[in-house]
């Protein structure tokens, strides 16, 4: 059949604002979570992570927080920066897996961040 | 610069071509990832090589093969190449295997086009 290319979310804020970038997951049986950054022409590059006996983990000017209930993961972004615009991808491992290397990556959102 | 290094950058081939593209991972990385990123499917993890060994599999294609060299370095062998074998290809590595820290740090990518 006819392939078609992934229609990816956006997210278009100001410079200075607060950006939250929002990622559903599917297996209930992932127990480790990871956010990569991925700039044009570029490969991704690691943000932040957190484990499944965590609700929420800091770094600097970013934040992730975890809903197993829900199975929602989102990466808060303070006072977002032209730099910060880039596709952003929530990634996830399986528990039991023997590998943390084998990601399962979301679709990506895109931020654009307007000076 | 995240250390890993893949060349060629871009390759044109046609159908039914072979190529190989090869990764150099940071320095006392053992470990040595490969996924593809496409339009329609994102990006999906193929193989996983830990010092030589074979140690994670994906979605990966019977006509793609992999290897990582007593120097660290790895290869992907992609054969019979059909137009939707065209993507990024990016490697990835590691310093652990298993459970641990899941920072990896990618290369810029070797983008494939086929004709």
């Amino acid at each position: 059949g006819e392939s078609v290319g992934l229609h990816l979310p956006t997210l278009s804020v100001q410079e200075g604002d607060n950006s939250i970038i929002n990622c559903a997951y599917s297996n209930s049986a992932s127990d480790y979570f990871i956010w990569y950054k991925q700039e044009s022409g570029k490969g991704p590059q690691f943000i932040i992570d957190i484990r499944s006996n965590m609700d929420k983990r800091q770094g600097q000017r970013v934040t992730v927080l975890l809903n197993k209930t829900v199975k929602h993961l989102s990466l808060q972004i303070a006072a977002t920066q032209p730099g910060d615009s880039a596709v952003y991808f929530c990634a996830e491992n399986m528990a039991g897996g023997t590998s943390y290397g084998k990601l399962t990556f979301g679709q990506g959102t895109i931020l654009t961040v307007h000076p | 610069d995240s250390g890993v290094t893949q060349t060629p950058k871009h390759l044109i081939t046609a159908t039914g071509q072979r190529v190989t593209l090869r990764c150099s991972p940071r320095s006392g990385d053992l470990s040595v990832y490969w996924y593809q990123q496409s339009l329609d499917q994102g990006l999906q993890f193929l193989i996983q090589y830990y010092n030589g060994e074979e140690r994670a599999k994906g979605n990966i294609l019977e006509r793609f093969s992999a290897q990582q060299f007593p120097d660290l370095h790895s290869e992907l062998n992609l054969s019979s190449l059909e137009l939707g074998d065209s993507a990024l290809y990016f490697c990835a590595s590691s310093v652990i295997a298993g459970y641990g820290n899941g920072e990896l740090f990618f290369g810029e990518g070797s983008r494939l086009t086929v004709l």
